[in-house]
């Protein structure tokens, strides 16, 4: 099966200017997360989706970021304005839905932001 | 609330080596935990999940053992070869929605 895609790869920003990344999930997978790594640490959650409802945001800084998954498979991360430090990877990984015990997350590339 | 420590936050070893990463998590209302790598400027891939009735998992040359009582899972790698070098994470399984909780990973490195 395909794995979960990310777009872009890299983005190199000016702070307080905004962003956008695309995620597209595995196909049947109806939890979507967005984790962000900074350097040197693990990944934290932002936001976790099941089909197209937020079940958990609440690590997200709301005062500049958002994200929202229309018609419940690709979701979309923005940052706005951006401040420079948000410069990590943004992770989107997608998991079935089922028992919570067997639950196996699968990720995609990330994206990369780096903000001057 | 959760929080998930890896220890040691960096290993060097001669190839052919066996060892063993720790994770320690504070919680024990886990789900599951799970064992991952990641290569530089790379995604996360899972290498092992070891439900909370379970006691260990095994793949290949990676066994990895959940202790919930204590506390603690260790990854252990048998015969260590330099394309193992990258970075392991462990994470825990909880919450009522099921949230993944990241320590902040090994940096292993293999040397030939």
């Amino acid at each position: 099966e395909a794995g979960v895609a990310q777009s872009p790869r890299y983005k190199i920003i000016e702070k307080r200017q905004s962003v956008a990344f695309w995620c597209n999930p595995i196909s049947g997978h109806a939890t979507l997360y967005w984790y962000q790594q900074i350097l040197g640490q693990g990944p934290k959650l932002l936001i976790q989706f099941q089909n197209n409802g937020v079940v958990d945001d609440s690590q997200l800084p709301k005062d500049r970021f958002s994200a929202e998954r229309l018609k419940g498979v690709d979701s979309t991360l923005k940052i706005q304005p951006a401040k420079l430090e948000d410069s990590a990877v943004y992770l989107c990984a997608s998991s079935r839905q089922g028992t919570l015990g067997a639950n196996v997350l699968t990720f995609g590339a990330g994206s990369r932001l780096t903000v001057l | 609330k959760q929080e998930v420590t890896q220890i040691p936050a960096a290993l060097s070893v001669p190839e052919g080596e066996n060892l063993v990463l720790n994770c320690s998590f504070t919680d024990s209302a886990i789900y599951n935990l799970q064992w991952f790598r990641q290569d530089p400027g790379k995604g996360l891939t899972s290498l092992l999940l070891i439900q909370s009735s379970q006691r260990e998992q095994t793949s290949g040359r990676l066994n990895a053992s959940l202790d919930k009582s204590s506390g603690r899972s260790t990854l252990y790698i048998a015969a260590s070869q330099p394309g193992d070098s990258a970075t392991y994470l462990c994470a825990g399984l909880g919450g009522s929605q099921g949230n993944l909780i990241f320590g902040k990973g090994t940096k292993l490195s293999v040397k030939p």
